[in-house]
């Protein structure tokens, strides 16, 4: 199946400054890309998604790059706020047969 | 209000006794999953279910199996449950579409086994 690697595990940030996780994928094919934040002690929710027809996606202080030729994507969050600590994870999808492929999460810690 | 339940959400089991994690969904989803995550890990796939009496592995299913006999319903069991078998498991399902599989989350279920 997929495989996704993502990093870094652990990002630790200055209140007010940008955060970048960055995911590769491998199947050519996987044209759906979620990312889904999971805060401690809670279920995972979907936050973006980028679909393999579009390059960039943003949604206020998120914004998502995909660069297919690369096997490539990203989150970007800008102007990082104490309530972006969370564990985030990137996952790549051939929607033919639902199976979502997950990174294995990058722990985001935004400093005061 | 679209929503995945989960039953329990906690529960405590000795080793050797057999554990039945009930999910369920109100969104009419034709594909249901279950994962486990173990402390600052990722999501782990122990198995899908694209329908009802249509289950396949995913990619950790030795010691588990499920059981999906209505669409709203999949339930995880453990048959003998082992020490390593401690861990949160997250029930999720999607509508899968032309374009897109977004997956709804469960809350999850902490099972501790002694």
């Amino acid at each position: 199946g997929e495989q996704v690697e993502q990093l870094p595990s652990i990002l630790r940030v200055q209140e007010g400054s940008s955060a970048s996780i960055n995911c590769s994928y491998e199947d050519s094919a996987s044209n759906y890309f979620p990312w889904y934040k999971q805060e401690p002690g809670e279920n995972p929710k979907l936050i973006i998604d980028i679909r393999s027809n579009m390059e960039r996606k943003q949604i206020q202080e998120l914004i998502v790059l995909l660069d297919k030729k690369a096997k490539r994507f990203s989150l970007h969050i800008t102007d990082t706020q104490p309530g972006d600590s969370a564990m985030y994870f990137c996952a790549a999808s051939v929607n033919s047969n639902n199976r979502i492929f997950f990174g294995d999460g990058t722990q985001l810690v935004v400093k005061p | 209000d679209m929503k995945v339940t989960q039953m329990p959400r906690y529960l405590i089991k000795r080793m050797g006794e057999n554990v039945l994690l009930e999910c369920g969904q109100d969104m009419s989803h034709e594909t249901m999953y279950w994962y486990r995550q173990d402390p600052g890990l990722g999501l782990q796939l122990i198995y899908i279910s694209y329908d009802v009496d249509s289950n396949s592995e995913g990619d950790i299913p030795k010691g588990y199996r499920v059981s999906r006999k209505k669409r709203e319903h999949f339930s995880l069991i453990l048959d003998s449950a082992k020490t390593n078998q401690t861990s949160v498991y997250f029930c999720a399902s999607s509508l899968p579409g032309k374009d897109y599989a977004e997956q709804f989350f469960g809350p999850g279920t902490r099972l501790t086994v002694l």
